[in-house]
């Protein structure tokens, strides 16, 4: 079973750009969840979806958005990126809509804007 | 504000020794679940706590959650150097709140 893939792996933007991060999620899982680890610290959690929808919100501002799709990869998109928005983004995914059950994380995509 | 703490945020252990870290939430938990999160890689699951007062072990490890339902801990006894990591802790109230995490060094 293929696990979580996200793509780009490495994205460089400068101030001001916008960036586009991808998640499929493994096979059969329907929900997905976006965090932001920056160096050091421990994961935020930024948006999760189910089922198309957007279930929940971590404490971000709007310039942070997201969606999924009907095939239930998702995309996180971050506008007007600043320099604090470097991190590494990781996507996770879940069985069903329940947040109880188990995330499996993809590798990540490591954003840096300079 | 941060809903769930973690400590401590580093230790370092002697190959061998045990180590504890601590998971606490001001507000009582629906579960917590437990991730390891080695060197340049990505968090993976260790465990799941749903009752109050459930105890699991995985070999080396034993999750507590606790009565209240408001606190964790994980103990690895006798630490080895393939435990190297920093362990996270993820309580669930609306979403899942991640603690800030424990990094542990083993030294050979």
């Amino acid at each position: 079973e293929a696990g979580v893939t996200q793509s780009p792996t490495h994205l460089i933007k400068t101030r001001g750009q916008q960036a586009t991060l991808r998640c499929s999620p493994i096979s059969g899982h329907t929900s997905v969840y976006w965090y932001q680890q920056a160096l050091g610290l421990g994961l935020q959690f930024l948006l999760w979806y189910d089922e198309g929808e957007e279930r929940n919100r971590g404490n971000f501002p709007p310039r942070f958005s997201g969606r999924q799709f009907p095939n239930y990869s998702s995309e996180l998109n971050v506008n007007a990126l600043e320099l604090e928005d470097s991190a590494l983004y990781l996507c996770a995914s879940s069985r069903k809509g329940s947040s109880g059950e188990t995330q499996y994380f993809g590798p990540g995509t490591r954003l840096l804007v300079l | 504000g941060q809903q769930v703490m973690q400590i401590p945020q580093y230790q370092h252990v002697q190959e061998g020794e045990d180590f504890t870290t601590y998971c606490n939430s001001s507000t009582t938990l629906s579960n917590i679940q437990w991730y390891k999160q080695r060197p340049g890689g990505h968090p993976v699951f260790l465990i799941q706590l749903v009752k109050s007062g459930e105890v699991k072990k995985q070999k080396r490890l034993t999750f507590q959650f606790g009565e209240a339902k408001k606190n964790s801990s994980l103990h690895i006894t006798a630490t080895q150097t393939t435990d190297v990591g920093t362990y996270f802790c993820a309580g669930r109230l609306n979403q899942f709140y991640f603690g800030t995490g424990t990094s542990l060094t083993v030294i050979p």
